[in-house]
């Protein structure tokens, strides 16, 4: 079972603001990545570190932390940003393993 | 550019063993972790491990220890994951990824910012 627990779904309206959040213990320790997929296609970074964007990340993505609690925002949804999310962080044993979160399908109305 | 690419769809028996190939171009090979993740049908990104192409070192998920096997051949920049006595829950896809690290006075975190095409493995009897 998962070690990073994600709200299974959410739902936002196309121009408006969406958060999805990541809740695991290693939260309180290490940061969290987060990859956006659609269907049929392999994952793609988004958000790393504090809230680092890789180049070609769209600046309506942005990440925050606190205690065990990781956040990805979208400001401004577009119709495109529907997908699957997924948070990605070190697991509660600290040996160097890593663990993805349970997912959050992000639906654009 | 940075490319994977991953070698093709493969159907095994249960029982059997899988080796899934990542060649890797433009990026020098022996500088970034190559990590695995799989994917069943309709289901999350599953983590399973790393490999670090310059020592050879490894880390496997709890899950897969004992099962799992990443190696890689520097002279031609590929990375191997194979999985062994497998079954029907194996049916995925399988990626690899570089995975680099994010560093600074508060933290870090694993970043995987280049993945292969996936490779399909289906477990059938």
């Amino acid at each position: 079972s998962s070690e990073l627990t994600q709200d299974p779904a959410v739902s936002v309206a196309l121009g408006q603001t969406v958060r999805i959040t990541c809740q695991g213990d290693s939260l309180r320790s290490y940061y969290a990545s987060w990859y956006q997929q659609k269907p049929g296609q392999a994952p793609v970074l988004v958000i790393y570190g504090k809230n680092n964007r890789p180049s070609g990340i769209p600046d309506r993505f942005s990440g925050s932390s606190s205690g065990n609690t990781a956040s990805l925002t979208i400001t401004g949804a577009q119709a495109e940003d529907e997908a699957d999310y997924y948070c990605n962080s070190r697991d509660s044993s600290g040996n160097h393993r890593y663990v993805f979160g349970t997912g959050t399908k992000v639906t654009v109305l | 550019q940075v490319q994977l690419v991953q070698s093709g769809a493969e159907v095994k028996k249960p029982g059997a063993s899988v080796k899934v190939s990542c060649k890797a171009s433009g990026y020098t090979f022996t500088s970034y972790d190559i990590n695995w993740v799989r994917q069943a049908t309709g289901q999350g990104l599953e983590w399973m491990g790393w490999m670090n192409p310059n020592s050879g070192n490894t880390g496997y998920a709890q899950k897969f220890q004992g099962r799992v096997t990443m190696t890689r051949n520097t002279s031609i920049s590929t990375a191997y994951m194979e999985l062994s006595s497998l079954r029907s829950e194996d049916t995925a896809v399988y990626y690899c990824a570089r995975g680099r690290y994010y560093y600074d006075s508060s933290g870090y975190s694993l970043l995987l910012d280049y993945w292969g095409q996936g490779t399909l493995v289906t477990v059938s009897s």
